[in-house]
């Protein structure tokens, strides 16, 4: 199957500094990829959409930029979170969609990335 | 937007059969997925539904009624690893890229 990961799996920063997380679609290329962060014993919140070649869309409530996403090609995205602080401590996951799947559309879901702010 | 309610946590005994439930409430259905997810783990894919009826995979299958706004994954001959939250997410039909929203899982406990 499909398969995305993510890299850092997990990462430690001092407040104020800029994380950067990748993700990859492995065999399959991603026009689009989502990201999404989730506290603890909470559900996925879609934070954005990343769009290869173009501008990605911000859900309402997140900070365009405060959270840099970057869709260079079909198979990488990136999210940086500049000038993070604790309450940015997430677990944050991103997914890609197989168009090749057809109209089953699926997500598929890296790894997560456990961001810990102190 | 889209309100999807399932129930918080669910327990059931091994090798036992576990129905869980998802209610949606929606404009511009696009499709339903399920998705099984272990604590510090990212989500994974299990099922999808747009039309109405029931889709069998293994132990796991899963229905939908479109006219309902309604959906379950059955979950046959538990096994103690079925333990995990059960994510259920709609897809609606947007200039978005056809994004999905999470309802807030179900927590499944399995029991020897």
């Amino acid at each position: 199957g499909a398969v995305v990961s993510q890299h850092p799996s997990w990462v430690i920063c001092k407040s104020g500094t800029s994380v950067k997380i990748e993700c990859r679609s492995l065999d399959f290329q991603a026009t689009t990829m989502f990201w999404y962060r989730q506290f603890p014993k909470q559900s996925l919140m879609l934070m954005a959409t990343s769009n290869e070649g173009s501008k990605a869309t911000y859900e309402q409530g997140v900070e365009k930029d405060k959270f840099l996403i970057n869709h260079a090609s079909l198979t990488l995205s990136t999210l940086t979170v500049t000038s993070a602080h604790p309450e940015d401590s997430s677990f944050y996951i991103c997914s890609a969609r197989d168009l090749g799947q057809g109209d089953t559309d699926t997500q598929y879901f890296g790894p997560g990335t456990r961001l810990t702010v102190l | 937007g889209q309100n999807i309610d399932q129930p918080t946590e669910m327990t059931a005994t091994e090798g036992a059969i576990v129905q869980i439930n998802c209610t949606y409430q929606t404009s511009g259905f696009n499709g339903l997925f399920w998705y099984q997810q272990h604590a510090g783990e990212a989500p994974t894919f299990l099922s999808y539904n747009v039309l109405d009826g029931l889709e069998e995979k293994g132990r796991f299958s899963s229905f939908l009624s479109r006219s309902k706004g309604y959906s379950y994954l059955l979950l046959k001959e538990l096994q103690m690893k079925d333990s995990a939250s059960y994510l259920c997410a709609v897809r609606v039909v947007s200039t978005n890229a056809g994004k999905s929203t999470f309802g807030d899982g179900t927590t499944l406990t399995v029991k020897p």
